[in-house]
């Protein structure tokens, strides 16, 4: 219960989009707010943005506006996150989290996926 | 946006000694939403504490959150070999939600 399961590592030319998924297990999917959090090799956390149960509200990090898309598939419990235009500094691991409101804490995370910017 | 420093960067500690871990935040954190993570090595954060003092389900009694305001701390009693790791403060007040820096407690 509260299990989210990321996909792959991915590799991308700079310019290029990533799209990552994470699917829920459990039948509470449809009640929580999926956050992403990406951490850069050797630093921090840094988080991206959320994407709502209905997926109808999706507030993004400043940074990311313009270029990061979240959206959610409540048939199959996974949520995506799309990041266009992509450079080196965007390689990082990027983490779903399960939240329970717009500002929230995290009880539950992805594995990571890594996504890796080179040329 | 709230800025939260975390101090000291590193804390070298034998294991069974004491940790305190400090927290700032640049401006007060509404109604103490205060978390702390562990993060080890190629693992995703784990929950410690939420609303600056309240345990997670399943974390020992040996972790403990303090403070309110801009000035929170965790504190470790007696570390386990389990408990080196990273360690990461969150507030989740208000928007954006924002991350310490962390702060590395190694085994000296």
């Amino acid at each position: 219960q509260g299990q989210l399961v990321q996909s792959g590592a991915e590799v991308k030319k700079p310019g290029a989009s990533v799209k990552v998924s994470c699917k829920a297990s459990g039948n509470t999917f449809t009640i929580y707010y999926i956050h992403w959090v990406r951490q850069a090799p050797g630093q921090g956390l840094q988080w991206m943005g959320l994407i709502n149960p209905s997926g109808d509200t999706t507030p993004y990090a400043q940074k990311f506006q313009g270029r990061i898309t979240m959206t959610r598939d409540t048939s199959t419990r996974t949520v995506y996150m799309e990041l266009s235009s992509l450079t080196s500094e965007d390689t990082a691991v990027y983490y779903c989290a399960r939240g329970d409101g717009y500002k929230s804490l995290f009880d539950y995370w992805g594995q990571g996926t890594l996504v890796t910017v080179s040329s | 946006e709230i800025v939260l420093t975390q101090s000291p960067g590193t804390l070298s500690l034998s294991p069974g000694e004491g940790a305190t871990l400090s927290c700032r935040a640049s401006q007060s954190v509404s109604s103490s939403y205060l978390a702390w993570y562990q993060q080890k090595p190629g693992q995703a954060p784990r929950l410690l504490i939420y609303g600056a003092s309240n345990r997670a389900t399943g974390i020992p009694d040996r972790f403990s959150g303090s403070g309110s305001g801009t000035d929170f701390t965790l504190s470790i009693n007696r570390l386990e070999p389990e408990d080196f790791a990273v360690y990461y403060c969150q507030q989740y007040g208000s928007s954006p939600l924002t991350f310490g820096g962390g702060t590395k407690v190694e085994i000296k």
